[in-house]
């Protein structure tokens, strides 16, 4: 299985800022997602990264919001821009296993806006 | 309605029971479908995958789905303590694509 590490594991920002998250997974991965959880909620997709071209968001995320790299086939990064209270979440990247049609993930970026 | 629903419990046992956890969805063309355990501030850990319809077992768990009733079940035998977590349905159309995950179970196993 594909062992995956996010950067930073937690923040607290201000409004209006910006926080860059960081996903490194340690083979190459084809696919890589990420996916919001909000308090007590279960995972929305926010994007698929697509590695050298721009990545597929879903109906309620953009671009301008929460642009995304993927440099490579092992990393990858979520920036969460302009931020608001209403951004507090825990931040999730997964990477697809290529043999095991699944996904793991890694452990989460918790970030709280004030 | 949303495609997957799960009862979000909380859902609290005794040492050694048998645990049920179920899913519903609307969405014809799922075909994988995934278990995910979730420690608290931890991410998803997958438990359990299953390939279109049928029983997979491993150790404790069982998977269980049914295509033609749009249904999902995992159930934990002899559960422990270290079994409480709150336990994610997921599922996807295609292979290693977006995963559409259920609402979550909390399960709480007392000792």
């Amino acid at each position: 299985s594909a062992v995956i590490s996010q950067k930073p594991s937690r923040d607290i920002c201000q409004r209006g800022t910006s926080l860059t998250i960081q996903c490194q997974v340690d083979s190459q991965v084809t696919m890589m997602f990420w996916y919001r959880q909000q308090p007590g909620q279960s995972l929305t997709l926010i994007a698929t990264a697509n590695q050298g071209s721009e990545a597929t968001y879903e109906s309620g995320f953009v671009i301008d919001k929460f642009p995304i790299s993927r440099p490579n086939l092992t990393f990858s990064t979520l920036t969460v821009s302009n931020m608001s209270p209403e951004d507090s979440s825990i931040y999730l990247c997964s990477g697809d296993s290529g043999s095991t049609d699944t996904q793991y993930f890694g452990p989460g970026t918790r970030l709280t806006v004030l | 309605q949303k495609e997957v629903e799960q009862d979000p419990g909380p859902l609290s046992v005794p040492e050694g029971a048998i645990v049920s956890l179920n899913c519903t969805y609307s969405n014809s063309a799922f075909q994988y479908f995934m278990w995910y355990r979730q420690y608290s501030r931890k991410g998803p850990e997958l438990l359990m995958y299953t390939y279109s319809s049928g029983n997979k077992e491993d150790g404790r768990f069982t998977a269980q789905v049914d295509k033609s009733s749009k249904y999902i079940s995992l159930f934990i035998r002899d559960s422990q303590p270290s079994d409480s977590a709150t336990y994610l349905c997921a599922m996807s159309a295609l292979r290693t694509r977006q995963l559409t995950f259920g609402s979550g179970t909390q399960l709480t196993v007392l000792p």
